[in-house]
């Protein structure tokens, strides 16, 4: 059961455009999305998170869209660079629950220069 | 900024052997959590724990046990390695459940033939 559901499975851009990540969830207790990106061989790193008394949250060229009735967020990458080429996972956590991260499948983005 | 090493970095083991994957960290976290990642896949979360001498089973915890002798330390034991372990394990930490900042390791790579 795939409570964290993401898409695509991979995505390519050209330089300069935005990105679109979608997820999606189930389970209401969810209360903190972090998204993490991963590059070959190395370990995932938080890139950025929201709790859902936000619908938005910016940093940078990254955004996250949430719309707590529909259970589904978006990550919008602006003006995406080469750099940003890697895998991009949406999670979830209960504060409930240990902080216990509900990974989803992953986004694979390339951005061609 | 949170350190969480993990050994081995990469590991050739037998089927049936047993296998011992560790993790240390250094900023007094109390949470502590094992994942594993399969090519192309998201994390999936195999032990954790919240406070020595204590593990708790995560959503994969068949074939796996856990130990966390302290604080910092926090092994996952493979008894009779298989060939579906192949997969690459990470060890995270986080401060509690109200801090939901989750810090990784490096990753151990594991082949099992």
């Amino acid at each position: 059961q795939q409570q964290v559901r993401q898409s695509p499975q991979s995505l390519t851009v050209w330089e300069g455009e935005t990105a679109i990540l979608n997820c999606s969830y189930e389970d209401s207790t969810f209360d903190y999305f972090p998204w993490y990106w991963q590059f070959p061989r190395e370990s995932p790193a938080l890139l950025i998170a929201i709790r859902p008394v936000s619908n938005k949250k910016e940093d940078g060229r990254f955004t996250i869209f949430f719309n707590k009735r529909e259970k589904k967020l978006s990550l919008h990458i602006t003006d995406s660079q080469p750099g940003d080429s890697a895998t991009y996972f949406c999670a979830a956590i209960a504060s409930s629950s240990f902080s216990k991260l509900v990974f989803g499948q992953g986004t694979s983005l390339s951005v061609v220069p | 900024e949170a350190a969480v090493t993990q050994s081995p970095r990469s590991k050739v083991a037998v089927t049936g052997g047993k296998v011992t994957l560790s993790c240390h960290q250094t900023n007094n976290h109390d949470y502590m959590y094992w994942y594993r990642q399969d090519t192309g896949h998201g994390l999936r979360l195999i032990h954790y724990s919240y406070v020595a001498d204590s593990t708790e089973k995560g959503d994969i915890p068949d074939g796996y046990k856990a130990s966390r002798p302290s604080q910092e330390n926090f092994s996952l034991i493979l008894e009779l390695a298989s060939l579906s372990q192949t997969a690459v394990y990470f060890c995270a930490s986080s401060e509690d459940s109200a801090n939901t900042e989750v810090f990784f390791g490096k990753g151990t790579r594991l082949t099992v033939v």
